[in-house]
């Protein structure tokens, strides 16, 4: 498979522990997101990354939560002090660097999170 | 701010109708707009992605429109199957540089076999 691929694809966690979340994105694509869906809504910005630098930053994404890319290949994100509020589908994206694509960013499965 | 809006939230059809989604956003300074199918529980599949510059794009029963100046997009469906079933979901990206897409609520579509 060739596509973005998250792991776990499902986290449940009592509330105030850490979690982290992983994702690989399409090989060659040097761009990578991170989006946070709740049940029913559209998925909403959290952040976004160009090799290794990360560029942009939602005001969604408080100080509990970090991500990284260290060698602009996989990213991590991660939740400290989880609160019931963080439960949602976290998403992840990457696209090519060639302006020609319009940049279309390719969405993986996601991961449930679900705080108790 | 940016903001997306999907009518309708719903819609069920009887197999093989034709059918409009629509998605308007409120600043037509857009990149690009991006249609997306999402199924249950799962993540998102890329179906259209349109360019600021162009007005409609095409893949096989799948047809997208834009007019960015009414900011306006429609996601024409033909013969729709049961296989359609899934939440049709528009994004747009600013063309101020960011890359950050701002999505609709999606429209819920079930196709009746």
């Amino acid at each position: 498979d060739t596509g973005v691929s998250q792991n776990p694809r499902h986290k449940i966690t009592k509330r105030g522990q850490n979690v982290t979340f992983r994702c690989d994105p399409i090989s060659e694509h040097n761009r990578l997101y991170w989006y946070r869906q709740t049940l029913g809504q559209g998925p909403e910005f959290l952040t976004y990354f160009q090799n290794e630098a990360q560029l942009e930053k939602s005001r969604l994404l408080s100080d509990r939560f970090s991500a990284e890319r260290p060698k602009g290949s996989f990213s991590t994100l991660e939740i400290q002090r989880t609160e019931q509020g963080d439960s949602a589908m976290y998403l992840c994206a990457s696209s090519l660097p060639t302006s020609g694509s319009g940049n279309e960013q390719f969405f993986g499965p996601g991961t449930r999170l679900t705080v108790l | 701010k940016q903001e997306v809006t999907q009518i309708p939230a719903a819609l069920s059809v009887p197999e093989g109708e034709n059918l409009v989604l629509n998605c308007s956003f409120t600043d037509s300074a857009i990149y690009n707009l991006q249609w997306f199918r999402q199924d249950p529980g799962k993540g998102l599949t890329s179906l259209l992605l349109i360019q600021s510059s162009q007005r409609e794009q095409t893949s096989g029963r799948l047809n997208a429109s834009l007019d960015k100046s009414s900011g306006r997009s429609t996601l024409y469906i033909a013969a729709s199957q049961p296989g359609d079933s899934a939440t049709y979901l528009c994004a747009v990206r600013p063309d101020t540089g960011r890359r950050a897409l701002t999505f609709g609520s999606g429209t819920r579509l079930q196709v009746q076999p």
